[in-house]
Formats: structure tokens, C-alpha cells, sequence
């Protein structure tokens, strides 16, 4: 069954580093998709990419935060300067044509600890 | 604005217990709802979802009935099994044109002993 991938599972970095989360989302969609969670609290929306570009963002994804597709299989996030809060567990997800309508399917997520 | 308020947890239940954990929302416009389930060491799964008022979603024994009067999604199953054990997590969407922009509650941690 296709499945979204994600590397790596855990990531430690320093403040202030730059940190770039790579997703592997199911190989026909369409819509990319990033979300958060910071232990104890909701999953919360970041940004979402269709056509080459974000069609949707939060307020959290300020621009310290970048996403790319670089070679039409992979789907990163980028933090560029990483803060302590920052620190959460990161989903990526994809969904097919139909966008809001279909089904997002989620990676097992990579949690990010800032130190 | 949207947001979702779930059942805090821990739950813990016997096997073949009736289950149930609440969800209620707050939509601008006529959302979808959906439940998300998270297994050990997996990504968050579609369990079942309904899409307008009275719907009701079901999927692996699990149900819950999209109530518009009361802006409520419980999730309840009849008879929980140790597999069931996971963190269930409720969610809305009002994107139809375009991304599926989800806004979930915070996780309902199920753990079922034998």
C-alpha cells in the first residue's frame, strides 16, 4: 500500500541551526501538506503546496520556515534558524486531485528537539 | 474560527468495554469532520469521517454522527479490543476548492488491557 515517508524520525539541532525535514509524499498526489505538534498540544496546520507553489499558510509559518520540492518526489521543510520552540513532532501529508475533498494521507512524522 | 475541543485522556479501558470520547467543534461555515487515529510508532490514519449534517461514518466497529444542533462528533465503539489501543485524534475541514486544511483536537490516548 503507498504510504508517505518521512526522514529522519528524530532530529536533534542546535538554536540557531538550520534544519531541513524531508518528506517522500505517495507518488500520484497532488496537495503537500505540513503540520506540527508540540508535545501536549493540537495538531496544528503549517502550510500546504500545490502546482510548485503554497497555496496555504498559517501564522505559525513565518519566514523562518520554507518549503520545496526539489525533484518531484521529495517535499521538504526548511527552518531556518531554529528556536527552542520550534521543537515539536512534524507531519508531512499528501492527498490526490480533489484536494480538501480526498482523503490526506500522513507520514509516521520526525520529531524535532531543539537543544 | 475553527477549532476542536477532544475528550482529554488518558483512557483506559477493559477489553470488549463500550467506548466513548467526545469531540465538539466550531466552524465558520459547514465543515467536514473526520477521526484520525495514531498506532505506536505509525502516521495518523483516516478511521472515518462524514461530510454534512447526520452523516455517520463508520469504519472497523468504530462510529460517530456528525451533529449539527449539538456541534458534536463523539467517536463511540461497542466492544474495544487490545488493538484498538492508540491516540484518536478529531478533526475538521472547511477547504473544499483547494488544500485540505485540517484543524485537529489535541489526542484521546485509548489504551486497552486485556
Amino acid at each position: 500500500e503507498p504510504e508517505v515517508t518521512q526522514t529522519p524520525s528524530h532530529q536533534v539541532t542546535q538554536m540557531g541551526q538550520e534544519v531541513i525535514l524531508r518528506c517522500v509524499p505517495i507518488s500520484n498526489h497532488l496537495y503537500f501538506y505540513w503540520y506540527r505538534q508540540i508535545l501536549g498540544q493540537k495538531v496544528e496546520f503549517l502550510v500546504s503546496f500545490y502546482n510548485n507553489e503554497i497555496s496555504e499558510k498559517s501564522e505559525i509559518f513565518d519566514d523562518q520556515f520554507s518549503v520545496e520540492r526539489p525533484d518531484g518526489s521529495n517535499f521538504t521543510l526548511k527552518i531556518r534558524s531554529t528556536k527552542l520552540e520550534d521543537s515539536a513532532m512534524y507531519f508531512c501529508a499528501s492527498s490526490g486531485e480533489g484536494g480538501g475533498n480526498t482523503e490526506a494521507f500522513f507520514g509516521q512524522g520526525t520529531r524535532l528537539t531543539v537543544v | 474560527g475553527n477549532s476542536v475541543t477532544q475528550m482529554e485522556g488518558p483512557v483506559t479501558l477493559s477489553e470488549e468495554a463500550f467506548l466513548t470520547i467526545n469531540c465538539t467543534y466550531t466552524a465558520t461555515g459547514y465543515p467536514s469532520l473526520f477521526w484520525y487515529v495514531q498506532y505506536p510508532g505509525e502516521g495518523l490514519q483516516l478511521l472515518l469521517k462524514a461530510t454534512k449534517a447526520d452523516d455517520k461514518g463508520s469504519n472497523k466497529g468504530f462510529e460517530a454522527t456528525y451533529r449539527k444542533e449539538t456541534t458534536s462528533f463523539h467517536l463511540e465503539k461497542g466492544s474495544v479490543q487490545v488493538s484498538d489501543s492508540a491516540v484518536y485524534f478529531c478533526a475538521l475541514s472547511e477547504t473544499w476548492t483547494g488544500a485540505n486544511n485540517l484543524f485537529f483536537g489535541t489526542g484521546t490516548r485509548l489504551t486497552v488491557i486485556p
